[in-house]
């Protein structure tokens, strides 16, 4: 069965620190793989995305991901966090037929980054 | 441009009440997805349309629910006899297509009290 793991419910960093908000993945076949952002009663917002190719995937403001295929992992960094960073943040797998965006998400990561 | 709106933002129902929630996805958007989101958790797929065809709906909780999309552009999901375990926040997502990431409104809160 698909699965997605967040180890983390929440990760405080200090600004302009480096980040990394963890995620491992079970899935059979290639994984297709995200992360979401999702801000106070708002939807959740694309960052990333892994579907093929370079295991460095980077996406929308300066966040990066690790697909580790030997780990099942894709982790999310940032080189240097801004208060403004603080969110939920979403793993997810997609399954189904490969032609679906139906996806599998984690239980969610909260961000903390202070001053 | 505009992107996925949901209406209304927040809906309080009596238990045993009948609610419809609607979603107007971005303009040409093929895919439709419908999810659910529970307090603390991540959200759950309940059911996707490609145009006006409902192609999966295995993730919707019972029979009391119910998705149509019958243009293939403005859908809505509509909870029959709510009850409190319906309490949740749903989501609406579309993309372009299959491949294309997910755009999501900001979602109705719905309470049953």
């Amino acid at each position: 069965a698909q699965s997605v793991a967040q180890p983390e419910d929440q990760v405080n960093v200090a600004e302009g620190n480096p980040l990394t908000v963890k995620c491992t993945y079970s899935v059979s076949g290639n994984p297709y793989l995200f992360w979401y952002v999702q801000y106070p009663n708002r939807g959740l917002q694309f960052l990333l995305k892994y579907i093929t190719g370079d295991n460095l995937v980077k996406g929308s403001y300066g966040f990066e991901a690790e697909f580790n295929k030997s780990q099942t992992s894709f982790h999310l960094k940032k080189p240097s966090a801004l208060v403004s960073d603080s969110a939920l943040y979403f793993c997810a797998v997609r399954y189904g037929s490969s032609n679906t965006g139906k996806l599998i998400f984690g239980q969610g990561t909260t961000l903390q980054v202070k001053p | 441009g505009a992107g996925v709106s949901q209406s209304p933002r927040y809906k309080v129902a009596k238990r045993g009440q009948d609610v419809a929630l609607r979603c107007d996805p971005i303009s040409g958007h093929v895919s439709l997805f419908w999810y659910q989101q529970a307090l603390g958790q991540g959200p759950e797929f309940l059911t996707y349309f490609q145009n006006e065809a409902q192609l999966d709906k295995s993730g919707l909780p019972s029979d009391r629910f119910f998705a149509e999309r019958p243009e293939g552009s403005v859908s809505t999901l509509k909870i029959q006899r709510t009850q409190q375990e319906d309490s949740a926040v749903y989501l609406c997502a579309s993309s372009f297509d299959g491949d294309s990431p997910l755009h999501f409104g900001n979602g109705t809160r719905l309470t049953v009290t």
